[in-house]
């Protein structure tokens, strides 16, 4: 069965530390792989996305993300966080067979320390 | 990117009653989406709308229950009817342009039943 893990349930990090956040993934073909970020009270807005190509992307507010095919990884990372960061972040895969959707991890709530 | 607007934003209902969200995009979308988000959850999907057919409901999830409309490709709706207090959720609606892969997320609908 598809789905999406994201093991850590909450992380917190003090301000300006690195952070990695999670994601597995369980998918028959090559998924398309998608990050994103919900503030308080804030619809989902993409950080990133990889469907193919170099397996490390680059997204907005200084993230980063590595596909590994091998360990069916998406992780997230960020070299220094800011106290702005602190937020819910979802990890999806897009099906790129039969009818296309989404599958959400169940999320990571990251608090920032400062 | 699109930009997506939600009605109403949030509302408080009594329960037996219906609800019906509206979702707004500023361009024309091939596929829609609707997502409930119950209180400290992940995002499920309830149904893939597309402009001119039926909605695609998702397993656990009746057209009974969430009729959805289509009229064209910017609008659609989402009725949560005969609403119970297990209804109280966040109601997500999201787009995917035709250009790619990637969903893009409206503000949400809060809603709490009494």
């Amino acid at each position: 069965a598809q789905s999406v893990t994201q093991p850590d349930i909450h992380i917190t990090v003090s301000e300006g530390a690195s952070l990695e956040l999670r994601c597995n993934y369980s998918y028959g073909a090559t998924p398309y792989l998608f990050w994103y970020v919900q503030s308080p009270g804030q619809g989902l807005q993409l950080l990133l996305k990889y469907f193919s190509g170099d397996t490390l992307v680059q997204g907005i507010k200084g993230f980063e993300a590595e596909f590994k095919r091998s360990q069916s990884s998406f992780n997230l990372r960020k070299p220094s966080v800011h106290w702005s960061d602190a937020a819910e972040y979802f990890c999806a895969v897009g099906t790129t067979s039969g009818t296309y959707k989404y599958i959400f991890g169940t999320g990571t709530r990251l608090k920032v320390l400062a | 990117s699109a930009v997506i607007s939600q009605k109403p934003s949030r509302d408080i209902c009594q329960r037996g009653t219906s609800l019906t969200i509206q979702c707004q995009v500023d361009s024309q979308v091939t596929m829609m989406f609707w997502y409930r988000q119950q209180p400290g959850q992940s995002l499920t999907l309830i149904a893939t709308a597309n402009q001119g057919s039926e909605a695609t409901y998702e397993s656990g999830f009746v057209i009974d229950k969430f009729p959805i409309s289509r009229p064209n490709l910017t609008f659609s709706t989402l009725t949560v009817s005969n609403m119970s207090p297990e209804d109280s959720s966040i109601y997500l609606c999201s787009v995917e342009q035709v250009s790619g892969n990637e969903q893009f997320f409206g503000p949400g609908t809060r809603l709490t039943v009494l």
